[in-house]
């Protein structure tokens, strides 16, 4: 099945510094690409998402470009606060046809002061 | 703005017992799905439930596990006997029927098998 593999964590920056999240895909076709983010104690939140290729996603500050030459979906802010410390996650159904995601290992991110 | 629910928050249980844990989805959502996350690990997939069958399953999802949509507000998640590697983070998600499958995640249940 299709597969991501993300960056390991944890990723430890100061407030208003850049950021970036690594993720690639393994997939038969071009699935729609997304980032989701885990607040502390809470579920699951769709942060954003492309369905082609050089598509751009973005939300809250937070972007990530379908790379088809390159199989990546890396997802990057230019200034990270406090309250971005979350784990994020990478995600892709899990074949052509599927709805189901099938989810990268997790970043967490803690952001200092 | 519509959300998915889920209850009880947090479930503890006897090794071997029958947990039933529930989840209302968004109201006019057509795809369901359960999750789990055990403590610190990745998201896996278990089931998919769409036009009150279930349309792909993990191999995680096995004859312990079932799914039910009693009615035309909740969809539940049946382990049967519990085990201890049960103990995770359950989450319930819906999608409508449009081809972007954004899904959206409920708050999740905690369950822990003593």
């Amino acid at each position: 099945g299709d597969s991501v593999t993300q960056m390991e964590g944890p990723v430890t920056l100061s407030e208003e510094a850049f950021l970036t999240i690594n993720c690639t895909y393994t997939a038969t076709g071009y699935p729609s690409l997304f980032w989701y983010v885990q607040y502390p104690g809470e579920g699951l939140q769709l942060l954003l998402k492309a369905t082609k290729a050089d598509d751009k996603g973005s939300n809250k500050g937070f972007e990530a470009t379908y790379r088809k030459e390159t199989t990546s979906f890396h997802l990057e802010k230019g200034s990270v606060q406090v309250s971005d410390s979350a784990v994020y996650f990478c995600a892709l159904p899990r074949g052509t046809g599927r709805r189901a995601l099938t989810f990268g290992s997790g970043t967490r991110l803690q952001v200092q002061p | 703005e519509p959300e998915v629910t889920q209850t009880p928050s947090h479930q503890v249980t006897q090794m071997g017992q029958e947990v039933i844990l529930r989840c209302v989805p968004i109201s006019n959502h057509l795809y369901f799905y359960w999750y789990r996350q055990i403590l610190g690990q990745k998201v896996e997939f278990l089931v998919s439930f769409y036009n009150n069958e279930i349309s792909e399953k993990s191999e995680i999802f096995d004859d312990q596990f079932s799914v039910e949509r009693p009615d035309g507000s909740n969809f539940t998640l049946k382990i049967r006997s519990t085990k201890l590697e049960d103990s995770a983070m359950y989450f319930c998600a819906s999608s409508g029927s449009g081809g972007k499958n954004e899904q959206f995640f409920g708050p999740g249940t905690r369950l822990t098998v003593l």
